[in-house]
């Protein structure tokens, strides 16, 4: 199992530029999430999808879209991207760890470090 | 705002230490209270997990503990080493909020030889 997946790894944008960052699970899970990673803010995230077919906004989901294309894929979208935009992008997905607990852990990808100047 | 206030921000202790990191929180529907642990350019990976019923739980090396009723749990790293240098998040989230977190801000931890 390769677990999740991002691509691409590295990516520099100009002001004003369109991307699609991808995401693939191959653990066959029902939820999946897009985070940044700002120094000395954590992880926040941006849109999660519960299960296939739903999408939600997040903390932060001003200047993003999100695509559910299927269970294993979650793509996220910068229409026009900004400055404030540059951040390491983690994608993850999850699956309750049993009906009984509903406790839910996050499997992360590796990250796409995002810059835009 | 962070609803996950975590402290400190950065941390150097020898090997054998005992490095605490301290997490606080306001929302009191919190229920589940994981850890992650994240190395450079990798994603974070999940290292320990409590719930508010228990005061302490234990895996390894890592410890947490747990008091309710300030609102606050830390993670202890029992006899520490170099390979645990990494960046620490503790999180807090809700059941059924379909396994939204709400990240601490971070904490590096080094642990020099």
């Amino acid at each position: 199992n390769a677990g999740v997946t991002q691509t691409p790894k590295f990516q520099v944008l100009k002001t004003g530029q369109s991307m699609t960052l991808q995401c693939a699970q191959d653990m066959n899970h029902n939820s999946m999430y897009w985070y940044r990673q700002d120094p000395g803010m954590g992880l926040r995230l941006i849109y999660y999808s519960a299960s296939e077919g739903t999408t939600d906004k997040g903390e932060v989901p001003n200047g993003y879209n999100v695509s559910r294309l299927n269970k294993r894929e979650f793509s996220l979208r910068l229409e026009s991207a900004a400055p404030s935009q540059t951040s390491v992008y983690f994608c993850a997905s999850t699956n309750p760890l049993g009906l009984a607990t509903r406790v839910y852990e996050q499997y992360f990808g590796p990250g796409t470090r995002l810059t835009v100047t | 705002q962070q609803q996950v206030k975590q402290s400190p921000q950065s941390l150097i202790v020898q090997k054998g230490g005992i490095p605490i990191i301290n997490c606080a929180y306001e929302n009191t529907a919190f229920d589940y209270f994981p850890w992650y642990q994240q190395f450079p350019g990798k994603g974070p990976a999940l290292l320990i997990a409590i719930r508010p019923d228990v005061s302490e739980k234990k895996e390894g090396r890592f410890t947490i503990s747990f008091n309710k009723s300030a609102k606050q749990f830390s993670l202890h790293i029992m006899d520490s080493q170099p390979g645990d240098s990494a960046t620490y998040f503790c999180a807090a989230s809700v059941t059924d909020s379909w396994g939204k977190f709400q990240f601490g801000a971070g904490t590096q931890v080094v642990v020099t030889p």
